[in-house]
């Protein structure tokens, strides 16, 4: 099925670990973006990117890198995670700009211990 | 800067209630208008969009109209079923714009 694929779904990880979500689409999307959710605090956008090979940040980038090496493929890096990170994190993509409307992926559940 | 505010939740309705669920906005220029729905466990979907003034948005039932002269986008159903059941969203994006702004969102319960 066409769509956003995130993966992993479900991660628990100890503080000071890295990981990388990595988040693909099938839809020749040219816009890609990284948003956490939180109890109370809505979606916050993260990071985001309007075609290959860019990248610029959003409301809350500290503590996370990204890269778009390849036009379907969105990947969200933790170097040294924080409980503070805990969230569940939510890739979307659109074909243009934004206010084409989004597609997003199911979600991946981080808890950082 | 822009925004997008909606009525707290949680809404409980019985099942065929008729639902709405304020939300108004705040923004520079003519955004488009969007009603994204989250069900339990899963990632947001786009249920309706509408982008210039008077334009009405519709899809499974649920209808909003684009109001510039009040800046709002209430989103309404005549008769709700269990199935409903999610948080729903209202958000706004500029023409040409990166970015969407979302409201908190508003968790609607139905019961059976």
């Amino acid at each position: 099925n066409a769509g956003v694929t995130q993966t992993p779904k479900f991660r628990v990880l100890k503080t000071g670990q890295s990981m990388t979500l990595l988040c693909a689409q099938d839809m020749n999307h040219e816009y890609m973006y990284w948003y956490r959710q939180d109890p109370g605090m809505g979606l916050r956008l993260i990071h985001y990117s309007v075609g290959e090979g860019t990248t610029a940040k959003g409301e809350v980038p500290d503590g996370y890198n990204v890269s778009r090496l390849k036009k379907q493929n969105f990947l969200l890096g933790l170097e040294s995670a924080a409980p503070s990170q805990t969230s569940v994190y939510f890739c979307a993509s659109s074909s243009r700009g934004a206010d084409y409307g989004y597609t997003f992926g199911s979600g991946t559940r981080l808890t950082v211990v | 800067g822009d925004s997008v505010t909606q009525m707290e939740g949680p809404v409980t309705l019985s099942e065929e209630a008729f639902l709405t669920i304020n939300c108004t906005y705040t923004a520079t220029g003519y955004p488009s208008l969007f009603w994204y729905v989250q069900y339990p466990g899963e990632g947001l979907q786009l249920l309706l969009k509408a982008t210039k003034a008077d334009d009405k948005g519709s899809n499974k039932g649920f209808e909003a109209t684009y109001r510039k002269e009040t800046t709002s986008f209430h989103l309404e159903k005549g008769s709700v079923q269990v199935s409903d059941s999610a948080v729903y969203f209202c958000a706004l994006a500029n023409t040409g714009g990166f970015k969407t702004i979302f409201g908190a969102g508003t968790r609607l319960f139905v019961k059976a």
